[in-house]
């Protein structure tokens, strides 16, 4: 069964970093690209940015520039996903969510998410 | 950004009823929009993509269409398991933007 399978919840405090971890499981990673999608509490989606499994190149929103950085590990078919400089407005919910390959890019959506991993930040 | 503009922010429904939501994009976005549906505490669930292509295994009661930038998502005869919220997002430019949600909710 295809699945991407992330890390567990982390508690930090204001001013640290935190690193999620996204593991493809029952398909090839380096097929499928990787977003990643925040949601802090009672709140909407928000995109993070995304990921070639293959290059490793990037693109993340405008918001998130300078703060975060998205790597991956082909060998064990994980990405992953650093945030620095946490606030308390970074205290949401991280997914990660495959993207199949497709022209033009992007077309047929998020597919498959990973089951998300809580961040809080407090201190 | 595009902004993606979705109302209703919730609605009242009943089994057996049809359900529209509606998103409209703040410029062109062609056919990229998908919809999501996500329960409490649960990852989002992709049902359409390309605005109106049915994801692998989404039953046909869930539908949509586009006119212009104004794009709506339905249900038709809504079942128990449908109360959930539903996002819109558009994959058209970067940064990807969604849509506030709609929490569908039991009459």
């Amino acid at each position: 069964q295809m699945q991407v399978v992330q890390s567990g919840a982390e508690v930090k405090k204001p001013g640290a970093s935190v690193k999620v971890s996204c593991m493809a499981a029952g398909y090839n990673f380096t097929n499928y690209g990787l977003h990643w999608v925040r949601q802090a509490p009672g709140q909407g989606l928000e995109w993070m940015g995304w990921i070639n499994p293959i290059s490793g190149s990037t693109k993340y929103a405008q918001k998130f520039q300078g703060r975060v950085t998205m790597t991956r590990d082909t060998s064990i078919s994980t990405a992953y996903m650093e945030l620095n400089r946490l606030t308390s407005d970074d205290t949401a919910v991280y997914y990660c969510a495959r993207d199949p390959p497709s022209v033009p890019a992007f077309y047929y959506g998020m597919d498959v998410w990973g089951q998300g991993t809580t961040v809080t930040v407090s201190s | 950004d595009i902004q993606m503009t979705q109302s209703p922010s919730s609605l009242s429904a009943s089994v057996g009823d049809r359900v529209t939501i509606t998103c409209r994009a703040s410029q062109t976005i062609g056919n990229s929009i998908n919809w999501y549906q996500q329960k409490p505490g649960k990852a989002p669930k992709l049902l359409l993509y390309a605005t109106s292509t049915l994801q692998s295994g989404v039953p046909s009661r869930f539908s949509g269409s586009a006119s212009g930038t104004e794009f709506t998502f339905t249900i038709s005869n809504l079942q128990p398991e449908d109360f959930a919220t539903y996002h819109c997002q558009q994959s058209y430019g970067l940064p990807q933007t969604f849509g506030q949600g709609t929490k569908v909710e039991i009459k």
